[in-house]
């Protein structure tokens, strides 16, 4: 059974512009959370989403964002990046409850310039 | 937002138990306490959860506190493969909405 996939694995931006991310769940998995993790703050939980549908969120800024598929596919998009939004992100996806046992892709390092 | 304090590293020998401590004062009587654990250059991996009851799994097994303030991850006999960041994290409700909240982490190492 193939894991979390996330694309892309590696991206450099320059502060202003925006970026999408992207995770494909485990076949089967209807939940996809996603989070940030910078060794200044650690791991944050950014917002999850179930059935095409933001169920729970984070205390993240609205430029951050998210949507879900109806395939379950999900994408998190950043706007206007600051550096600080240098992370790596990773996207996390279970069964249908929100925090069941949670199954991690590898993450997309984004790099702000 | 309840918050987890965890010591920020550990050391213990291969084939020894290893207990990993966890401080969450002010969790609420709904919370949820999570653990996982990060390899090097990998996503966290799930190792086991509970609310009251102490949980055993075939991975780890987890302590609660009678007043749930603390919890102690139980590894009965390390590996050199146990070696990683270990997170204590709450699973946190509020106003219908949940989220989970990382503590900062354990980093474990093993001797071989």
């Amino acid at each position: 059974k193939a894991g979390v996939t996330q694309t892309p694995r590696y991206l450099i931006k320059t502060r202003g512009q925006q970026v999408t991310l992207s995770c494909s769940p485990i076949s089967g998995h209807r939940s996809v959370s996603w989070y940030q993790q910078t060794p200044g703050q650690g791991l944050q939980f950014l917002f999850e989403y179930f059935s095409e549908t933001q169920r729970n969120k984070g205390n993240f800024p609205g430029r951050f964002s998210g949507r879900q598929f109806s395939n379950s596919r999900s994408e998190m998009n950043v706007s206007t990046l600051e550096l600080g939004d240098s992370a790596l992100y990773l996207c996390a996806s279970s069964l249908a409850q929100a925090f069941g046992e949670l199954f991690f892709g590898e993450g997309s390092r984004l790099t702000v310039l | 937002d309840a918050k987890t304090t965890q010591p920020n590293s550990m050391e213990s020998n291969e084939e020894e138990p290893v207990h990993l401590p966890c401080n969450h004062s002010t969790i609420s009587g709904t919370d949820y306490i999570h653990w996982y654990r990060q390899l090097p250059s990998q996503g966290p991996e799930y190792v086991i959860h509970g609310l009251t009851s102490n949980v055993n799994n075939r991975m780890a097994s987890l302590a609660i506190a009678e007043d749930r303030k603390s919890s102690t991850l139980i590894l009965h006999r390390a590996t050199l493969r146990d070696a990683a960041v270990y997170y204590c994290i709450l699973r946190d409700r509020e106003g219908g909405s949940e989220k989970l909240v990382f503590g900062k982490g354990t980093k474990l190492t093993v001797n071989p």
